[in-house]
């Protein structure tokens, strides 16, 4: 089945600095999801891209996915407290909805 | 309001013992989820139903049985079988739209004592 790779695993930041999490698919994807789960939470839903080399953006948020389809990252500018959380990346393996290991982002101010 | 909604959020059982997590959505959502969350650690799929009566193991279904009886309702079960069942359980629904984002509930902490 499919696989969803996610790096880093952990990344610890000076409030300001940027943060990118990368995530990789072991098959082409029709579609990947960003999610944000802040600690003791649930995930909540960020983001879907669905086109090859697809770039959005949500303020300080930049999405991209890949022209094979089969990557994607997420980059945050200037961080900032309120980021802190687990940062995950999902698709779908035919009716599964995968998600990878997640990035734990600390931010130190 | 529309959204999903899990109980209890915190559950102790003594070992040995079957438990039900309860799992409730009202936004008219076919595809229901379990995903089971360590301290640290990713998401990791228990089980899923795609429509009501159906369902199918995810990666780590062992120790673990659901029932899909209503679309709005997807049940777990923590049965004595599972070797290490204190975690983090979350149940997720997904709708048939073009950007089919996942729903999530609170989760319910599960501790096995």
């Amino acid at each position: 089945g499919q696989q969803v790779m996610q790096i880093p695993q952990y990344q610890h930041v000076q409030e300001g600095e940027d943060f990118t999490t990368y995530c990789n698919s072991s098959t082409t994807l029709s579609n990947i999801q960003w999610y944000k789960q802040r600690p003791g939470g649930h995930p909540v839903f960020l983001i879907q891209l669905v086109k090859s080399g697809e770039v959005k953006k949500q303020k300080r948020l930049t999405f991209q996915f890949g022209e094979a389809k089969k990557n994607s990252s997420l980059h945050i500018t200037a961080t900032q407290t309120t980021d802190v959380g687990t940062y995950f990346c999902a698709g779908k393996d035919g009716n599964k909805l995968v998600f990878g290991a997640g990035t734990i982002l600390r931010v130190k101010s | 309001d529309g959204g999903i909604t899990q109980s209890p959020k915190y559950l102790f059982r003594k070992e040995g013992q079957n438990v039900t997590l309860s799992c409730e959505q009202n936004l008219n959502h076919d595809a229901m989820y379990w995903y089971r969350q360590d301290p640290g650690q990713g998401l990791r799929l228990i089980y899923y139903s795609q429509i009501v009566n159906d369902f199918q193991k995810g990666d780590i279904a062992e120790g673990y049985s659901v029932s899909r009886e209503k679309k709005e309702s997807f049940p777990l079960t923590v049965t004595s079988a599972q070797k290490n069942p204190t975690a983090f359980y979350l149940c997720a629904s997904t709708g048939d739209r073009l950007v089919t984002e996942a729903f999530f509930g609170q989760g319910t902490r599960l501790t096995v004592v």
